[in-house]
């Protein structure tokens, strides 16, 4: 089984600030990684796909990038809807796949 | 638009059988397109992917929950379903259902999630 370890456990910024999240993969899964957030009360949402394209209506201050075992998501500048926990996915051997632990991106 | 909906009991006693039902609207379960999921995260912890099946009834599970998952698809009822069984308080957990779409994309669509508890 393929582990996803992602760094930090939580972050903690100012609105404004730019968040960098991590996952790494314990082999490579390609760029078969998507990123989802999830905020209290909700289920995930799906926000990033392919390790690097933004899904339906996410914004612009949301990147990913990477490929094969490090992978990176990037929040330009964090809004105040930004605060959630951030969870990544790897799916190379779909429909199988697996979550990493989360990130918390909490109000500093 | 596509909706999830989760349903069944909210409070399953341990050794007992977990049983929920997701049913789709907006959209056909039988597209070739998708597999369908459940998902399901512990009270302050992160999410679990438990398994998924194709509207023809093909699955894959967790190979950790293998051995007590069952899945199952209506399509007459644009259903899908999930039992585990032998349930212990580790089971207690939001339980979600999904749309799965592609290697490379994700779970697009989801259900709001349904807390079960094992207790006795």
């Amino acid at each position: 089984e393929i582990v996803l370890t992602q760094s930090p456990a939580t972050l903690s910024l100012s609105p404004g600030e730019r968040a960098t999240l991590s996952c790494r993969a314990s082999q490579s899964v390609s760029s078969y990684l998507a990123w989802y957030q999830q905020k209290p009360g909700q289920a995930p949402s799906l926000l990033i796909y392919d390790a690097s394209n933004r899904a339906t209506g996410i914004p612009a201050r949301f990147s990913g990038s990477g490929s094969g075992t490090d992978f990176t998501l990037t929040i330009s500048s964090l809004e105040p809807e930004d605060f959630a926990v951030y969870y990544c996915q790897q799916r190379s051997n779909w429909p199988r796949c697996t979550f990493g632990q989360g990130t918390k991106v909490e109000i500093k | 638009q596509l909706q999830l909906q989760e349903s069944g009991p909210g409070l399953v006693k341990p050794s007992e059988t977990l049983s929920l039902t997701c049913t789709v609207s907006g959209g056909s379960i039988s597209s070739s397109r998708y597999y369908w999921g459940w998902i399901r995260q512990p009270p302050g912890k992160g999410l679990e992917w438990i398994g998924s099946i194709y509207y023809s009834g093909i699955t894959y599970y967790n190979p950790s929950l293998r051995s007590r998952v069952t899945m199952s698809v209506d399509t007459s009822k644009n259903q899908f379903s999930l039992k585990l069984s032998s349930v212990t308080a580790a089971d207690t957990a939001v339980y979600y259902c999904a749309r799965d779409r592609d290697w490379n994309y994700g779970f697009d669509y989801w259900g709001q999630g349904t807390l079960v508890t094992v207790s006795s």
